[in-house]
């Protein structure tokens, strides 16, 4: 069984478009992220969320929505999506007070065109 | 600010030890975590230091020492399956992670 999954693995769209990326976790845990990682590989958060509350919004432009059905899903929705978005997003959980060890999804490579 | 530093990039041959650095500076600080990634694969999580000294997990090892806000991940008797980037990832205030530059690790035979 797969802890944390996320779809697509590949996303290549034009820039304008909108799309989604979507995260599950099977684990129990309480809290979900998203990261981005960019082609230096440089991992940096962008939210998080406690049972289905936003406790985390970095710096992160607007065109980007998250949304937490409940606390097992997390989705990413990005509006007129832009080159400078192209990165691999991950997904990744934690439970408690354990924030320093999370379980990462297997990554959404984004293109944008 | 908050900031990790750790070398760009580290070369070794299989069997060899290596020590992987990192140097942070975070408004407040619960302890250091290490993460391995792959190519193409997912960071996961290798080990964390909340107090001072050596944690061991079997080939792995992590050190911290918080008067000098460094630590180092140290794996011995390498294999070529260890190549991949390593991150240090600090605990501060605020419920979050924040991750290092990565360090790529190439295991030569």
């Amino acid at each position: 069984d797969t802890a944390v999954s996320q779809t697509p693995k590949y996303l290549v769209t034009q820039m304008g478009n909108d799309k989604s990326i979507k995260c599950e976790q099977n684990l129990g845990h309480d809290t979900m992220y998203w990261y981005k990682q960019d082609s230096k590989k440089f991992l940096k958060i962008m939210f998080s969320y406690n049972n289905k509350e936003l406790i985390i919004n970095e710096t992160v432009p607007n065109r980007f929505s998250p949304k937490s059905p409940d606390k097992a899903h997390l989705n990413l929705h990005i509006n007129s999506l832009e080159l400078g978005d192209s990165a691999v997003y991950f997904c990744a959980s934690s439970q408690g007070d354990n924030t320093y060890e999370q379980y990462f999804g297997p990554g959404t490579r984004l293109t944008v065109t | 600010g908050q900031s990790l530093e750790q070398p760009s990039e580290v070369t070794a041959v299989e069997g060899a030890i290596v020590q992987i650095n990192c140097t942070y500076q975070t408004s407040g600080f619960y302890g250091l975590s290490w993460y391995q990634q792959h190519d193409g694969g997912a960071p996961t999580f290798l080990s964390y230091n909340a107090l001072d000294g050596l944690e061991e997990t079997g080939r792995f090892s992590s050190f911290l020492s918080r008067s000098d806000s460094y630590g180092y991940l140290l794996l011995q008797e390498l294999q070529m399956k260890d190549s991949a980037s390593y991150f240090c990832a600090a605990y501060p205030q605020g419920g979050k992670l924040i991750f290092g530059q990565g360090t790529e690790l190439s295991v030569k035979p």
